[in-house]
């Protein structure tokens, strides 16, 4: 099955820093990566997916990059706000697989004022 | 158009007793998805069902937890005589259809067992 690990487990940034969280998968068959926000007490959402034909895909203040050869892709978040503090998840899979989605373990992410 | 509903929100249980669990997925979405999260940890995948089936239950523990998602009706996760480490919140995530589509997920049930 798919092991999946986020770097780092915790972070915390200046408001107006950028901040970068990776994730690295080990299945080769995986072609879909998405990036999930959790604030505390709340349902996760999806904030950006990107598909294996495209290295990158930005939206406003976020994007995320792909490195399929070496099996990772990492979230972009910049100019960061207080509403950005949150914990992240990826969930990289097969689109054609199995439909359950395999969490990493998610990067508290922590913007100081 | 109303976004997926879990009910209730929170749930008590004392060790022993059954918790029952809904989840009403968006409409038009006839895929459900049930996903546990521990206290500081990331959400674990339990079974994924269609309309009267269980499609994938790879992530159920084999004794106490069932799962159903009945032709009318809400999909209820069910936990038979909870124990103290059932204590966490459950996630319920619709989606349309079959790949790719985006799972959509509930507000979560809260369950504490004392």
């Amino acid at each position: 099955g798919e092991n999946v690990e986020q770097h780092p487990s915790t972070l915390s940034v200046q408001e107006g820093d950028s901040a970068v969280i990776k994730c690295t998968y080990s299945d080769s068959a995986s072609n879909y990566f998405p990036w999930y926000k959790q604030e505390l007490g709340k349902r996760p959402q999806l904030i950006i997916d990107i598909r294996s034909n495209v290295g990158e895909k930005k939206d406003q203040r976020i994007a995320v990059t792909l490195n399929k050869t070496a099996k990772h892709f990492s979230l972009h978040i910049t100019e960061t706000q207080p509403e950005d503090s949150a914990v992240y998840f990826c969930a990289p899979k097969e689109i054609q697989g199995a439909q359950k989605l395999v969490f990493g373990q998610g990067t508290r992410l922590t913007i100081n004022p | 158009n109303a976004g997926v509903m879990q009910n209730p929100r929170h749930l008590v249980r004392r060790r022993g007793q059954e918790a029952r669990l809904r989840c009403s997925p968006m409409k038009g979405h006839s895929h459900v998805y049930w996903y546990r999260q521990l206290p500081e940890e990331g959400l674990k995948f339990m079974v994924y069902l269609q309309k009267e089936n269980i499609i994938d239950e790879s992530g159920m523990p084999k004794e106490r937890f069932s799962a159903e998602f009945p032709k009318e009706g809400p999909s209820i996760l069910r936990i038979q005589q909870v124990v103290r480490g059932d204590s966490a919140a459950y996630f319920c995530a619709s989606s349309p259809q079959g790949p790719p589509d985006e799972q959509y997920f509930g507000p979560g049930t809260r369950l504490t067992v004392t």
